[in-house]
C-alpha cells in the first residue's frame, strides 16, 4: 500500500507565476489536509477537503490560494501569482473515512516551493 | 486560543535518554501528538495520547502528560544517532480533526 504521494517534490517559480501542487492520498483514504511549514517553523494547517467538498479552509490566506479534491484524481493546492513569502514546504497529510480520527493522519514526504 | 510551544535545541550522547518538553495553551485538546521528521522528508507519527492520559510507554518512547499544567514531555530511552531528527509535538482539539503543532525541537545525538 503505496504512501501518501506529492508532487513534485521541489518547484521553483517566478514572482507572479502559478504554482500547482498535487497530493495523492492513501489507497482508501477519503481526507485530505494541507499544512504549510515556513522556515524554522512548525507546521500550519490551510485546509482539509473530503472528496469534492472544502470542510475548512479556515487556515488559508485570503487570497490567491485555492484547493480542491476531485471525485477523480489527486487533490490540489493552487497558488496564483506567487510571491518570495510563499517559499515554504507544502505537506499533505491523508486519513480514512469516518469521523475524521485525528491519530490517523499521515503525511507526505512534501513539496519544498520556492519563489524567486 | 491555539499555541504548541517547544524548546528548539536539544543535545544527548548515544546511549543516553532525551526527553523533549512541549507546552500548550488549550484546555480543551483532547489528542497529543509526537511526530518526527527527518531531514528533507515529510513527518511520521511516532506515537499519541490521549488527555485522560497519564503516561503511554511504546517500545524505547515513554510520553507523559500533566494536564494540570498541560505539559506534555517524549522520553526516548537509549538514544540512538538514528533518532537525530526535528521533533514537533501537536495538539487536536474535541471533534476537530486538524492539528496544531509547536515549532518543533531539533535532537542531535553524537556518538
Amino acid at each position: 500500500n503505496a504512501g501518501v504521494m506529492q508532487n513534485p517534490r521541489h518547484l521553483v517559480r517566478r514572482r507572479g507565476q502559478e504554482a500547482r501542487l498535487r497530493c495523492s492520498p492513501m489507497k482508501g483514504h477519503s481526507h485530505v489536509y494541507w499544512y504549510r511549514q515556513l522556515p524554522e517553523e512548525g507546521l500550519k494547517f490551510m485546509v482539509y477537503l473530503q472528496k469534492e467538498n472544502i470542510i475548512d479552509e479556515s487556515g488559508m490566506p485570503k487570497e490567491r490560494f485555492s484547493a480542491e479534491f476531485p471525485k477523480e484524481g489527486p487533490s490540489i493546492l493552487r497558488i496564483q501569482q506567487v510571491v518570495r513569502g510563499d517559499s515554504a514546504a507544502y505537506f499533505c497529510a491523508s486519513s480514512p473515512p469516518g469521523q475524521g480520527s485525528p491519530y490517523e493522519q499521515y503525511f507526505g514526504p512534501g513539496t519544498r516551493l520556492t519563489v524567486t | 486560543g491555539e499555541d504548541v510551544e517547544q524548546s528548539l535545541f536539544l543535545s544527548v550522547r548515544e546511549g543516553d535518554s532525551s526527553v523533549i518538553n512541549c507546552t500548550y495553551t488549550d484546555s480543551s485538546s483532547t489528542y497529543l501528538y509526537w511526530y518526527k521528521q527527518e531531514p528533507g522528508a515529510g513527518l511520521q507519527l511516532l506515537t499519541y495520547i490521549f488527555s485522560n492520559m497519564d503516561m503511554k510507554q511504546d517500545q524505547r518512547l515513554t510520553v507523559l502528560l500533566n494536564k494540570k499544567d498541560k505539559h506534555l514531555s517524549l522520553r526516548i530511552a537509549d538514544t540512538q544517532t538514528g533518532d537525530s531528527a526535528i521533533y514537533f509535538c501537536a495538539e487536536s482539539l474535541s471533534g476537530y480533526s486538524t492539528l496544531t503543532f509547536g515549532k518543533g525541537t531539533m535532537l542531535l545525538v553524537s556518538p
